[in-house]
């Protein structure tokens, strides 16, 4: 069974651009969730999608939005970029069941400069 | 508000020994699930061992096993037999329901 896939790997964006990143679960997971990891303030839940739908939503700006496909298939979109969204953006996979374990990908290094 | 605290933010331990590292957590809640995950320099989040609240019973993988203390809201990771594979920053969560939290991690060092 393929992992979940997130892509790209690595991506520099200068100011005020606007950036898409991809994931792609584990077959048959329908739950989608995306974190934003940095030195500084460690794991930081942005959002989950269930089944197209945004089903938990973390501390974060406007800017911070995704959505999720049919196939499950997730995006998360970052507008107007500022010099602190440099960091790690994990995605990670589930069931969509309670309390279930969730599976990451290996993440997207954003750099903004 | 639901949190994850670890305490340190690194340690070190000697090959072939054994290291703990310490977690707590708050919640109201009776129901939810434990998990500690390791994150080593290829950055691949990987789950170590998870715990359901509703068992009183350690859950152990292989050389990994915790001290789950429900009434303190403790949640402790063992690492026996230490390996240099070890080496790895080491992330305790917390979830409920769909909700996953997590502590800002510990940093563990293992020397040969």
């Amino acid at each position: 069974k393929a992992g979940v896939t997130q892509t790209p790997r690595y991506l520099i964006k200068t100011r005020g651009q606007q950036v898409t990143l991809s994931c792609s679960p584990i077959s048959g997971h329908r739950s989608v969730s995306w974190y934003q990891q940095t030195p500084g303030q460690g794991l930081q839940f942005l959002f989950e999608y269930f089944s197209e739908t945004q089903r938990n939503k973390g501390n974060f700006p406007g800017r911070f939005s995704g959505r999720q496909f049919s196939n499950s298939r997730s995006e998360m979109n970052v507008s107007t970029l500022e010099l602190g969204d440099s960091a790690l953006y994990l995605c990670a996979s589930s069931s969509g069941q309670p309390n279930t374990e969730a599976f990451f990908g290996q993440g997207t290094r954003l750099t903004v400069v | 508000a639901q949190t994850v605290t670890q305490s340190q933010p690194e340690m070190s331990v000697q090959e072939a020994e054994t290291v703990t590292l310490s977690c707590t957590y708050d919640t109201s809640e009776s129901d939810y699930y434990l998990f500690w995950y390791k994150q080593p320099p290829s950055r691949q989040m990987i789950l170590v061992i998870r715990q359901e609240a509703y068992k009183q019973q350690n859950a152990t993988e292989n050389r990994f096993s915790v001290n789950f203390q429900k009434a303190a809201k403790s949640f402790s990771l063992k690492i026996s037999d230490s390996q240099l594979g070890d080496a790895a920053m080491y992330f305790c969560a917390y979830k409920i329901d769909n909700d996953m939290r997590f502590g800002a991690g510990t940093r563990l060092t293992v020397k040969p």
